[in-house]
């Protein structure tokens, strides 16, 4: 199977400070990673894709400087919340695509809460 | 407005009960898929449905795709608790994958 690890599974952090989130895909090579933000009994919003070795694409109305992506490696993209806030809390997932058929595997998803 | 459109937003039943949850568009998709989520983890791929008419079954339930690629129905006979989580319909628009605003199912033993 194709599976994808994020790490951590959930952090606190204070206002202000800056937050890394990991997303691992454990036995593929991800062409792209992608990463979704969800709210309490909401659906998934996709906030950017990343492709190894470029810059990320962002949705509109998502702050680039704020939500920062490296795609350093084929199995490896990070984002990182800068000078996060309390709006900022939410259920972040990413997802990673191997080239084939269109199928995204998605990871377990992080908790940021930010006090 | 979402691309796709599920209805309803939550249900609560009664183990053993039939349900179906909708998922409709005016765009034409060349597949949709289904999730499964459950509260604090990431969604998981149920099924995907690829030809207008299509039906497919997963034990219980059971998928169908509109004959115009317009739309995804998912039923699930003799709900069970087990069966309780937040189901998603989702579809490629573009190179993007897009989601239904999910259905929240309770069954309640």
């Amino acid at each position: 199977g194709a599976v994808v690890s994020q790490h951590p599974s959930w952090v606190i952090c204070k206002s202000g400070t800056s937050v890394k989130i990991e997303c691992r895909s454990l036995d593929f090579q991800a062409t792209t990673m992608f990463w979704y933000r969800q709210f309490p009994k909401q659906s998934l919003m996709l906030m950017a894709t990343s492709n190894e070795g470029s810059k990320a694409t962002y949705e509109q109305g998502v702050e680039k400087d704020k939500f920062l992506i490296n795609h350093a490696s084929l199995t490896l993209s990070t984002l990182t919340v800068t000078s996060a806030h309390p709006e900022d809390s939410s259920f972040y997932i990413c997802s990673a695509d191997r080239g084939q058929n269109n199928e995204q595997f998605f990871g377990p998803g992080t908790r940021l809460t930010v006090l | 407005t979402q691309l796709l459109e599920q209805s309803p937003q939550f249900l609560s039943i009664q183990e053993g009960e039939n349900l179906t949850v909708y998922c409709n568009s005016s765009s034409v998709f060349s597949s949709l898929q289904w999730y499964r989520q459950e509260p604090g983890e990431g969604p998981v791929l149920l099924v995907t449905v690829v030809t207008g008419g299509e039906v497919k079954k997963l034990k219980r339930l059971t998928f169908q795709f509109g004959d115009a690629r317009k739309d995804s129905s998912l039923h699930i006979t003799a709900a069970q608790p087990g069966d309780t989580g937040l189901y998603l319909c989702a579809g490629f628009y573009g190179n993007k994958l897009v989601f239904g605003a999910g259905t929240i199912l309770r069954v309640k033993s």
